[in-house]
């Protein structure tokens, strides 16, 4: 297993299109999480799943944005009618997490960079 | 909520030089803490972590140590290296015993350049 992927790893869009992106996670992980990161910032949490439950998705940003795992193994993280402000590092990070555990360690995948015209 | 203060960057040091980068953060419960650092054109990789109060997490030469009086997670080098150039994020998470979500706080990074 190579890590975690991420596709595309570069998406131009023009304002008001809409874009899809793919994380593929390490197999065996149980949670994945998305993150966005804009410029000069650190990664901002967007939401998680643990298999193919979505379990926090408040911190989504917008009604646009959506997220789907379907079969507790690759998600995918839509936004729809792109704006500009978002343009950013869309990142994807997988864990295993048991029972007991008391950290998680996530492995973040390289990123997808989208720019919004 | 959970947040992490991190020092501005950038920072520009001489190779062998000693590396701080201060690290602050505020937390509701008892957060594990992390290290995480972004090589150019690289994907974010976990340096260092520590889970409990006066842990000390190191790996490569970096150290940090959990201060819960001092909420605090200093990161330390004593003899920097141009590899080492990176940006360097310190992170909290929030969860236990396998409940709640353990999503990632991160700081704004600071970007570190060594230079021979």
């Amino acid at each position: 297993d190579t890590g975690v992927s991420q596709n595309p790893r570069h998406k131009i869009t023009k304002r008001g299109q809409n874009v899809t992106f793919r994380c593929d996670p390490i197999s065996e992980h149980n949670r994945l999480y998305w993150y966005r990161q804009t410029l000069g910032q650190g990664p901002e949490f967007l939401t998680y799943f643990q298999n193919e439950a979505q379990l926090e998705k408040s911190r989504l940003l917008s009604d646009r944005f959506s997220a789907e795992r379907p079969k507790g193994s690759f998600s995918t993280l839509e936004i729809q009618r792109t704006e500009q402000g978002d343009s950013a590092m869309y990142l994807c990070a997988s864990s295993f997490l048991g029972a007991g555990v008391s950290y998680n360690e996530q492995f973040f995948g390289p990123g997808t960079r989208l720019t919004v015209l | 909520g959970d947040s992490v203060t991190q020092m501005e960057g950038p920072v520009t040091l001489s190779e062998e030089a000693f590396l701080t980068i201060n690290c602050t953060y505020t937390a509701t419960g008892y957060p594990s803490l992390f290290w995480y650092v972004q090589y150019p054109g690289e994907g974010l990789q976990l340096l260092l972590k520590a889970t409990k109060a006066d842990d000390k997490g190191s790996n490569k030469g970096f150290e940090a140590t959990y201060r819960k009086e001092t909420t605090s997670f200093h990161l330390e080098k004593g003899s920097v290296q141009v590899s080492d150039s990176a940006v360097y994020f310190c992170a909290l998470s929030e969860g236990y015993s396998g409940a709640g979500s353990y999503q990632l706080t991160f700081g704004k990074g600071t970007k570190l350049s060594v230079i021979p």
